[in-house]
């Protein structure tokens, strides 16, 4: 069976740094992009990044650029994601996701709270 | 940015009726749209792909239609499980999600 278990998330002040996880199982993971998808409380789904099968391209939405780092290990079937700089408005749960063109399956996600 | 609007907002049906909802892209997709449920305390779960793909274990109940700038997802006839909230997403341009229409049970 296909698996992601996300982790990483806390609680942060804004303007500091969190590193989440995405731990794959149950599939090639190197055969594979992976996206970040974030949602906030009440809010709808939000793109956040994704990674191409080896990693060498990532892709980001416009308010994480320069902020945030996607990558992975394939050695670790496990996705990154690098979150600097962080503001209130990141405040969300961020789930990961199997795929480029369409997403599926999803991690149950982590939340991620910014505040001081 | 390709903007996805979803409509209505919020669905009230009951259980065996049916549920058509709607996903108007602000360029045209092709078959480029995906279908997602949503479920409080869930993962998302992939329903629809390439505009009329069911994914894998996906009920024949779940319809999805259209292409261009008009998509509808249908649900046949509502299970109790189909209560959710579902999203639309395109992957022409980038990637982005409608705001979701919510089927409450009536």
């Amino acid at each position: 069976e296909e698996q992601l278990v996300e982790s990483g998330g806390d609680l942060v002040q804004p303007g500091g740094s969190l590193r989440l996880y995405c731990a794959a199982s149950g599939f090639i993971f190197s055969d594979f992009a992976m996206t970040w998808v974030r949602q906030a409380a009440g809010k709808g789904l939000e793109w956040v990044s994704g990674i191409s099968e080896g990693g060498d391209r990532p892709y980001y939405t416009d308010s994480v650029k320069g902020r945030f780092t996607i990558s992975r290990d394939n050695s670790r079937n496990t996705l990154y994601l690098q979150m600097n700089s962080l503001r209130a408005d990141d405040t969300a749960v961020y789930y990961c996701a199997k795929g480029w063109q369409a997403f599926g399956p999803w991690g149950r996600g982590t939340l991620v709270t910014v505040s001081s | 940015e390709t903007v996805l609007t979803q409509s209505p907002a919020t669905l009230s049906l009951s259980p065996g009726e049916r549920a058509s909802l709607s996903c108007r892209a602000s360029q045209s997709l092709g078959t480029s749209l995906a279908w997602y449920q949503k479920k409080p305390g869930q993962a998302p779960r992939l329903i629809i792909y390439g505009a009329s793909n069911r994914a894998t274990g996906i009920p024949a109940r779940f319809r999805g239609s259209g292409s261009g700038t008009d998509f509808t997802l249908t649900i046949s006839s509502l299970e109790p499980e189909d209560f959710a909230v579902y999203y639309c997403q395109q992957r022409s341009n980038w990637r982005t999600f409608g705001q979701g229409t919510k089927v409450e049970i009536k």
